[in-house]
């Protein structure tokens, strides 16, 4: 079946514009997981949603971070007055219902803020 | 603070050679550790997954150890192939929210 899509795959943004970035999650997991790749950099978790469970945001940066989760499935990360340090490979995840489960990327979306 | 470590560097090895790459961990006692594999431009892929009270786990030519007394997981790829370039990510699982916290990887380069 298909995978995790994101998009767009890339996207070039003036600072201090918003953006939104979109995940399409596998078909019927429940979890989903955002993450943010620095070039050169591991992983940085952002938030993570569990059924209807309230989502975990520890791994926010700021409050112009936040994403929703609409009918347990696509999910939307927006980030508001866009900075250049913001600039990375914004990776989505999704697994069957969290907790131990292998967890499926997307392909992630380049931002690059100007 | 919790800390994952793996080599910065490079690795660089001849084709059928054993890769042999570290993961090291600090102020963590996971139940589990991941390994993913990532290549350039596309997202993670997972690979294995090694629980805390097991010392070894194998699938096809992939090994991967963990020793909970040292911190530390070892991740082999035997008759390593050109194909098996490619970064390769660690994972422990955070708490019990199925949070993963991510090395920052490590390229491996297996030369013909």
């Amino acid at each position: 079946g298909a995978g995790v899509s994101q998009s767009p795959s890339n996207k070039v943004t003036e600072k201090g514009k918003d953006v939104e970035l979109r995940c399409d999650p596998i078909s019927g997991h429940t979890a989903l997981y955002w993450y943010r790749q620095s070039l050169g950099q591991g992983l940085e978790f952002l938030i993570y949603f569990q059924g209807n469970s309230a989502p975990d945001k520890s791994g926010l940066p700021s409050d112009r971070f936040s994403a929703e989760r609409t009918g347990g499935s696509v999910s939307t990360l927006t980030i508001q007055r866009t900075q250049q340090e913001d600039s990375a490979v914004y990776l989505c995840a999704s697994s069957t219902s969290g907790s131990t489960d292998t967890q499926y990327f997307g392909p992630g979306t380049r931002l690059t803020v100007l | 603070s919790q800390k994952i470590e793996q080599n910065s560097e490079a690795l660089n090895i001849q084709e059928g050679k054993t890769a042999t790459l570290t993961c090291n961990y600090t102020n963590y006692s996971p139940a589990y550790l991941q390994w993913y594999r990532q290549d350039p431009g596309r997202g993670p892929v997972f690979l294995l997954l090694i629980r805390e009270n097991e010392k070894e786990k194998r699938k096809e030519r992939l090994k991967v150890t963990f020793d909970t007394t040292l911190k530390q997981s070892l991740f082999h790829i035997t008759a390593s192939q050109p194909a098996d370039s490619a970064t390769y990510l660690c994972a422990l699982l955070s708490g019990n929210t199925g949070k993963l916290i991510f090395g920052q990887g490590t390229t491996l380069q297996v030369k013909p």
